[in-house]
């Protein structure tokens, strides 16, 4: 159980355009979803909070007008990308909180970003 | 907010032989330590987690001890193997809030 997908896993853009990235708790409802990025050989450093019907939490230094997130309904949460550029080129990872266990957090496949 | 600090940043050990993982954070309401291996490209995976009202937890060659007055969490790895090889990445979190990472530890095991 406890199962979170991503879509798309690899996605290539050009600079300028918006990218959005989906993700689902498949069998368990997710009041809370969190948004990671990762840079190479570097830590996961959490984006933002989304708390279904809610807006979402940004950490320090997100730009939320860049960085658009919805959590439409308990089981997906989106992060679009707007405007990209080459500096946004990360690994996005998605994780998901289910309340029969609240303290653990079960993470997407993450989404690697490409902007050229 | 909460800050963790996580060492060594890389770790070379020989199979079979003991690995140690530290780290250390900064907020005192934080009760959650799950401890993640990451493989590249892939998603963290759990693989051993404490909570604050416990001094050390064992699940087979990996255990976890905590010592909430120090303020620090180690990853002990026994009778390692190759497979063990990727990075590891502690983190806390109070009540299953968001999670702070470390920095990570990239684990070598040479056969």
């Amino acid at each position: 159980g406890a199962v979170v997908s991503q879509h798309p896993s690899r996605v290539i853009c050009k600079s300028g355009t918006s990218v959005k990235i989906e993700c689902r708790s498949l069998d368990f409802q997710a009041t809370t979803m969190f948004w990671y990025r990762q840079f190479p050989k570097q830590s996961l450093m959490l984006m933002a909070t989304s708390n279904e019907g809610s807006k979402a939490t940004y950490e320090q230094g997100v730009e939320k007008d860049k960085f658009l997130i919805n959590h439409a309904s308990l089981t997906l949460s989106t992060l679009t990308v707007t405007s990209a550029h080459p500096e946004d080129s990360s690994f996005y990872i998605c994780s998901a909180r289910s309340p029969s266990t609240p303290y653990e957090q079960y993470f997407g496949p993450g989404t690697r970003l490409t902007v050229t | 907010g909460e800050n963790v600090e996580q060492h060594p940043s890389t770790l070379s050990v020989q199979e079979g032989d003991s690995a140690v993982i530290k780290c250390t954070y900064s907020d005192s309401a934080s009760n959650y330590f799950p401890w993640y291996k990451q493989e590249l490209g892939k998603r963290p995976q759990l693989i051993i987690d404490i909570r604050s009202n416990v001094g050390e937890k064992k699940d087979q060659r990996i255990a976890v001890t905590l010592n909430k007055t120090a303020k620090h969490f180690s990853l002990h790895i026994t009778e390692t193997q190759p497979e063990d090889s990727a990075v590891y990445f502690c983190a806390a979190s109070m009540g299953g809030n968001m999670l702070t990472f470390g920095g990570g530890t990239r684990l070598m095991v040479k056969p």
